[in-house]
């Protein structure tokens, strides 16, 4: 089973509209973390949002939100205002509460902002 | 700035030759480093953890002799992609995290993109 799903292979918005990006997740481990990064077409991974397992409040980062629903174990990404250097691909990933345990990445989507 | 960096960001070689990409954490000592590997238009898929001082720990179907990974110091990794193949040809990226524990977040270097011709 997948631990990280990203239903949404595209999506677009226009500029100055907010978009919401969908993950839905699977682990067993009461500890966990779950990442958003953005990858634009040179390659580079940039970090974008952080949401503990244990938060109790949404994450926040400028015009980044994580709508964390712990229950349906979900954690969209919210992105306010696009703007065009917002096209890129996003992909959403997991850490598990092992020691230095890697992420594990869902298929991401490809966000295209359009003017 | 970046903390971890990768280098080169693009090589080209010819088939049958081997290659080596660095990896390196700037400021901070990483016992464990990752190394992933990208095709085109899909995620990435973990080939390796990278251990200071030890043996990789290789995920199913990547192959060890093909793949070879050392992890000399705290802050270097290096992938070689021995005896090249066309194939082989993808986006190689590393990352490495500071401290432990899930909420430490994980930095990636820039990439490698290798071309076999």
């Amino acid at each position: 089973a997948q631990k990280i799903t990203q239903t949404q292979p595209g999506m677009f918005v226009q500029e100055k509209e907010a978009v919401t990006l969908d993950c839905t997740y699977d682990t067993s481990d009461p500890s966990y973390g779950l990442f958003w990064y953005k990858q634009p077409s040179s390659g580079e991974m940039i970090f974008l949002i952080y949401q503990g397992s244990y938060d109790q409040q949404n994450a926040t980062e400028g015009r980044y939100s994580l709508n964390f629903q712990k229950a349906r174990k979900s954690a969209n990404l919210v992105i306010s205002a696009s703007q065009l250097g917002d096209s890129a691909m996003y992909f959403c990933a997991m850490r598990e509460g092992r020691g230095y345990s890697t992420l594990t990445f869902g298929k991401g989507t490809m966000l295209l902002v359009s003017p | 700035g970046a903390v971890v960096s990768q280098h080169p960001s693009r090589v080209i070689c010819k088939s049958g030759t081997s290659v080596k990409i660095e990896c390196r954490s700037l400021d901070f000592q990483a016992t464990t480093m990752f190394w992933y590997r990208q095709f085109p238009k899909q995620s990435l898929m973990l080939m390796a953890t990278s251990n200071e001082g030890s043996k990789a720990t290789y995920e199913q179907g990547v192959e060890k002799d093909k793949f070879l990974i050392n992890h000399a110091s705290l802050t270097l990794s290096t992938l070689t992609v021995t005896s090249a193949h066309p194939e082989d040809s993808s986006f190689y990226i590393c990352s490495a995290s500071k401290d432990r524990g899930v909420g430490n977040t994980i930095y990636f270097g820039e990439g490698s993109w290798l071309t076999v011709v």
